[in-house]
C-alpha cells in the first residue's frame, strides 16, 4: 500500500523559534498533500492543502505567515510553524492522495510540545 | 463549506455486541464516506469506505450505510473484541479530495 512518512515523530522547542515538519510519500507521487492539526481528545482539522508547485490553499481561520506549506516535490512536503508558542502545541499529521481516487495516506504524525 | 457530526461521542459495548455509529454531512455534493480508527498517539487507519453510488458496503465484522436523500452514514462493527477499543472518525469529501472529519467517537469494548 502506500506510504507516507514524517519527520520528526516528536520535537520540543522554546517558545519563538521556528519549527519545520517533512511529509513525504515513499511510493507514489502525491499530486495533492493536506496538512492537519489534532488536539487532545479533539477531531482532525484541516489546516491547509498544497499542490505540487502552488501555493497552498488554507481553511478559514489558519494563519498562512505562520504556517509556512511548502510543495516543492511529488513526493515531499513542508509545514514549518514560525515563532511558535505554548498554543500551537498540538498532533501535527499530514496525508497526501494521488493515486487517482478520494482516498488519502495518512502520515505517523509530529506531536510538537512548545515550551 | 462541508460539516460533518457525529454520535455519539463515547460508546460503551460488551464484547461481542455490536456497535453502531451514526454521521451526517450538509454538502449534498459529497461524494466519498471513509471511516478511520485511531489509536492513542496514531496516525488514522482506513477501515472502510463508501462511494456514493453505493448504498452499503461490509467487510468481514464492518459495514457502512449510506442514506444520499437524508445526507447521513453509518458504522456497523459486529461481535465486537476488545482490539476494537479506539476512537472513530468519519469523514466526508465532495470531489476536491479534501476531507472534513467527524467530531469522533470513543469506543470502549468491555471483556
Amino acid at each position: 500500500g502506500a506510504v507516507v512518512s514524517q519527520h520528526p515523530s516528536w520535537v520540543i522547542c522554546k517558545s519563538g523559534t521556528s519549527v519545520k515538519i517533512e511529509c513525504r510519500s515513499l511510493d507514489f507521487q502525491a499530486t495533492t498533500m493536506f496538512w492537519y492539526r489534532q488536539f487532545p481528545k479533539q477531531s482532525l482539522m484541516l489546516m491547509a492543502t498544497s499542490n505540487e508547485g502552488s501555493k497552498a490553499t488554507y481553511e478559514q481561520g489558519v494563519e498562512k505567515d505562520k504556517f509556512l506549506i511548502n510543495h516543492a516535490s511529488l513526493t515531499l512536503s513542508t509545514l514549518t510553524v514560525t515563532s511558535a508558542h505554548p498554543e500551537d502545541s498540538s498532533f501535527y499529521i499530514c496525508s497526501a492522495s494521488g493515486l487517482g481516487y478520494n482516498e488519502q495516506f495518512f502520515g505517523p504524525g509530529t506531536r510538537l510540545t512548545v515550551l | 463549506g462541508e460539516n460533518v457530526e457525529q454520535h455519539p461521542s463515547t460508546l460503551s459495548v460488551q464484547e461481542g455486541d455490536s456497535a453502531v455509529i451514526k454521521c451526517t454531512y450538509s454538502d449534498s455534493a459529497s461524494n466519498y464516506f471513509p471511516w478511520y480508527k485511531q489509536e492513542l498517539g496514531k496516525r488514522p487507519q482506513l477501515i472502510i469506505d463508501i462511494r456514493s453510488n453505493v448504498g452499503e458496503k461490509k467487510d468481514q465484522r464492518i459495514a457502512v450505510t449510506l442514506n444520499k436523500t437524508a445526507k447521513h452514514f453509518s458504522l456497523h462493527i459486529t461481535e465486537t473484541q476488545p482490539e476494537d477499543s479506539a476512537v472513530y472518525f468519519c469523514a466526508a469529501s465532495s470531489g476536491t479530495d479534501k476531507l472534513i472529519f467527524g467530531t469522533g467517537t470513543r469506543l470502549q469494548v468491555f471483556p
